[in-house]
């Protein structure tokens, strides 16, 4: 599975849009975007997914790049319950191992 | 809510001891999939079973094991255990096997090894 990059830390006022940035330039073609995001201590949580185009969900959008070697997961308008650490994972299409490579996320920090 | 039950949510067990880990998928949901937590390894993939059989293995333990029940329920068994196994254990289901699926986790259980 390729590998990403994220901020380790970021800010956001409430109600605001968050914007979290994630690189991952060596995404091979069959690969899709994944975010999850862990609210302390309680299990992680799927937030969207995709491939090559842009994908709105409730809960988030996700912008991918015309390369697609790097994303940005948006809420449009950030809550205090946002806050968590946020992971941008890279998989693969089929094959190999089904398991999640979690790095180190970046955390979201909400400011009333 | 995701859907995924696990119990217990804590556990206290001594070194050396045994514990079952049970984990119930969401409804429909073939694949079951456990992690393990800690704080100096982060969220680790351990093992991955789909509609019975396993179907994946990441990096678990040898003293570590699965299984997946008929009811599709499964069970992650930790024996001898050691101070460094004391983590957060979670459990996800998705509802195919393929990775672009995507996973739901449950609440999660406490393990601590005394």
């Amino acid at each position: 599975d390729a590998k990403t990059t994220q901020p380790t830390s970021m800010d956001c006022a409430e109600g605001r849009a968050a914007n979290l940035p994630c690189n991952h330039s060596t995404i091979s073609g069959n690969e899709y975007v994944y975010w999850y995001r862990q609210i302390h201590s309680q299990g992680p949580q799927y937030i969207i997914h995709g491939l090559k185009n842009n994908e709105t969900n409730e809960m988030a959008s996700l912008i991918i790049t015309e390369d697609r070697k790097s994303s940005t997961l948006i809420l449009p308008h950030a809550t205090l319950r946002d806050t968590a650490v946020y992971y941008c994972i890279v998989r693969l299409s089929g094959g190999g191992a089904d398991g999640l490579t979690f790095g180190k996320g970046t955390h979201l920090i909400i400011q009333p | 809510d995701s859907g995924v039950t696990q119990t217990p949510k804590h556990l206290i067990t001594a070194t050396g001891q045994r514990v079952t880990l049970r984990c119930s998928p969401r409804s429909g949901d073939l694949s079951v999939y456990w992690y393990q937590q800690s704080l100096d390894q982060g969220l680790q993939f351990l093992i991955q079973y789909y509609n019975g059989e396993e179907r994946a293995k990441g990096n678990i333990l040898e003293r570590f094991s699965a299984q997946q029940f008929p009811d599709l329920h499964s069970e992650l068994n930790l024996s001898s255990l050691e101070l460094g196994d004391s983590a957060l254990y979670f459990c996800a289901s998705s509802v195919g096997r393929q990775p672009y699926y995507e996973q739901y986790f449950g609440p999660g259980t406490r393990l601590t090894v005394t």
